[in-house]
């Protein structure tokens, strides 16, 4: 069975603190993603890794850094955290040509 | 940019009935479609998924037709039941520099009536 597992399902942090956000999936897949996802909004792309140490811009980076050290870890790193950045937060794993996976997401609430 | 979106926000159907999800995507160069579930609270479940080279792929009480003339992918769900209501999502995978990027459509709520 395919896994994708977030370190957290929910969160609660305060303005300003650092937050990490980790995933790690078992599946030895090079790809990984990291979405947020909000009421009429959809699923947005933070930022995505092709390769360990490698990252390319989503459609919303502002905020957020990522960190690739491991191909089975994605990291996203909320620098100060704000109340705009609460949200679901999805991370996705997928091999080239191949259907992407799903994390059980992680509630982020910023007070 | 590229992008994928889906025709109806709303579908509601009876239990039993078949039911029909529509997407449309614009890049024709994707080599992958995906179509998840999501149901309140969690994460997009994997449904099914099609190549490019495939018209037509078929699991269990599901359908996924891919017609790449016209840049359009439906999913079909038989008999639908009451645990088949949620948002239902496409996505494509197309190549992205070294990798492959992910790309989803707004979403389409089934909700099924009893």
């Amino acid at each position: 069975d395919v896994k994708v597992t977030q370190s957290s399902r929910y969160l609660v942090k305060r303005t300003g603190e650092k937050v990490f956000l980790e995933c790690v999936q078992d599946m030895d897949h090079e790809n990984m993603f990291w979405y947020r996802q909000d009421p009429g909004l959809g699923l947005r792309l933070i930022y995505f890794s092709y390769d360990v140490k490698m990252k390319e811009k989503g459609d919303i980076p502002e905020g957020y850094s990522v960190s690739r050290e491991k191909k089975e870890r994605f990291s996203l790193i909320l620098e100060s955290a704000s109340t705009n950045q609460t949200s679901m937060y999805l991370c996705a794993s997928s091999n080239r040509f191949s259907s992407a996976f799903f994390g059980q997401g992680t509630r982020l609430t910023v007070v | 940019g590229e992008s994928v979106g889906l025709h109806l926000p709303t579908l509601s159907v009876q239990e039993g009935d078949n039911s029909i999800i529509n997407c449309a995507y614009s890049n024709s160069a994707s080599d992958y479609f995906i179509w998840y579930k999501q149901e309140s609270g969690k994460g997009p479940q994997f449904i099914i998924d099609i190549r490019s080279n495939m018209d037509k792929r078929q699991g269990q009480r599901v359908t996924v037709l891919l017609n790449k003339t016209v840049k359009h992918l439906s999913l079909q769900i038989a008999a639908t039941q009451p645990g088949d209501s949620a948002v239902y999502f496409c996505a494509e995978i197309g190549l992205y520099n070294a990798g492959n990027m992910l790309t989803f459509g707004g979403g389409t709520r089934l909700m099924v009536k009893p």
